[in-house]
């Protein structure tokens, strides 16, 4: 089925340790996000990917980095957690109007 | 910049009454509006849109007008059900600037027998 694909589904860390969240898409679109859900605070952009090979902050970008592989392929790095990235992470596609598409989210959690 | 604030929940309504979730923006130009639905534990599926001034989406009976004198786009059922349970997220870009979506808080609705 075409789609956004997150991996992993689940993950605890300890703080300071680091992991990379994967995000891939099959649908040829150019833009990717990762976006962060937190209780109260709806969705909140941390980095997008304009097109293969550009990347640019979002509205939260402190503490996390991202590579865009290529066009399928958006990862966001986690160097040394914080309990503060405790959080459920969503990674998007974008087709113009037709929306996005997300994935199915990571929930992280930092102790 | 942009912002959009939704009316705040928890909402609880019973089986077939009548749902409105409130939403308003402010945003430079011209932007397009969203509403996206979150079931538990999925990602977020767009529900409806409208791009621009008195276009009216709709879907699986919900429906928004794109009101630009008063900068909302209220989300309207006529009648809900147990399975439209879930979380409601009022959203906008501006595409003549960038593709980014800005959401609202979102808004759980839960619906009882």
């Amino acid at each position: 089925n075409a789609g956004v694909t997150q991996t992993p589904k689940f993950q605890v860390l300890k703080t300071g340790q680091s992991m990379t969240l994967q995000c891939a898409q099959d649908m040829n679109h150019n833009s990717m996000y990762w976006y962060r859900q937190d209780p109260g605070m709806g969705l909140r952009l941390i980095y997008y990917s304009a097109s293969e090979g550009t990347t640019d902050k979002g509205e939260v970008p402190n503490g996390y980095n991202v590579s865009r592989l290529n066009k399928r392929e958006f990862s966001l790095r986690l160097e040394s957690a914080a309990p503060s990235q405790t959080s459920v992470y969503f990674c998007a596609s974008i087709s113009g109007l037709r929306g996005y598409t997300f994935g199915s989210g990571t929930r992280l959690t930092v102790v | 910049g942009d912002s959009v604030t939704q009316m705040e929940g928890p909402v609880t309504l019973s089986e077939e009454a009548f749902l409105t979730i409130n939403c308003t923006y402010t945003a430079t130009g011209y932007p397009s509006l969203f509403w996206y639905v979150q079931y538990p534990g999925e990602g977020l599926q767009l529900l409806l849109k409208a791009t621009k001034a008195d276009d009216k989406g709709s879907n699986k009976g919900f429906e928004a007008t794109y009101r630009k004198e008063t900068t909302s786009f209220h989300l309207e059922k006529g009648s809900v059900q147990v399975s439209d349970s879930a979380v409601y997220f009022c959203a906008l870009t501006a595409l003549l600037r960038n593709e980014k979506l800005t959401f609202g808080t979102g808004t759980r609705l839960t619906i009882i027998p």
